[in-house]
């Protein structure tokens, strides 16, 4: 079955250490997107991907990194810059970034804490 | 940013009750989505409406928009249990896929 693989399910993260979560589709998607998710609200963008080897910032990028090397795959490093990392993080895809009445498709989501 | 906002922000029915749940937005768009969210999951798209359309079913779904008032709802009919989860409206203005989404609307649907 196509879909959005999101790993690990569950992360903790020590003070001053650079933790990288992993999304990977096999969908076929063009566009990735990384989202952050606090208790009781919705959805804010962090990075978006267009294409291999390109990225954008999203409305809160500030502690975070990543990297768009193949198609399938789209990391998040949450840095030690993020200093209130502890959220839900979700990844998400859609055929083209561009194709603007097209859904996304999200997967399962990290949920990362502090140590 | 906050583009959406659902209301209410909690919502808890009976089995076989309908459900409504509302979303404003502020600025003018090219689509409006509503996503669900089982708890501790990630969302799973419903339906799409376009800025030139008012109204869409799909299934026990009906959505509408109203763009004059910048509006949408999500009527959800003879609800279950299993509908238990919450709601998510979101945006998409400009020319990016980019999805700016409200807090969301949590309903409980009780047997």
């Amino acid at each position: 079955d196509g879909g959005i693989t999101q790993s690990p399910k569950y992360l903790f993260r020590k003070e001053g250490q650079n933790v990288t979560l992993s999304c990977e589709q096999n969908l076929n998607h063009d566009a990735m997107y990384w989202y952050r998710q606090d208790p009781g609200q919705g959805l804010r963008l962090i990075y978006y991907s267009q294409i291999v080897n390109d990225f954008q910032k999203g409305d809160i990028a500030e502690g975070y990194s990543v990297s768009r090397e193949k198609k399938e795959s789209f990391p998040l490093t949450v840095t030690s810059a993020q200093k209130n990392p502890t959220a839900f993080y979700l990844c998400a895809s859609s055929i083209q970034q561009g194709a603007f009445n097209q859904p996304q498709h999200f997967g399962d989501g990290t949920r990362l804490s502090i140590l | 940013s906050q583009q959406g906002e659902e209301d209410p922000q909690a919502l808890s029915i009976q089995e076989g009750e309908n459900a409504t749940m509302n979303c404003s937005y502020k600025t003018s768009i090219n689509n409006l989505q509503w996503y669900r969210q089982n708890s501790g999951r990630g969302l799973v798209h419903l339906i799409l409406i376009r800025s030139n359309e008012r109204e869409k079913h799909s299934g026990r779904l009906r959505v509408t928009l109203d763009t004059s008032k910048k509006s949408s709802s999500l009527l959800i009919t003879a609800s279950r249990a299993a509908d238990t989860a919450s709601y998510f409206c979101a945006t998409i203005s400009g020319g990016y896929n980019k999805l700016i989404f409200g807090a969301g609307t949590r309903l409980a649907v009780h047997p």
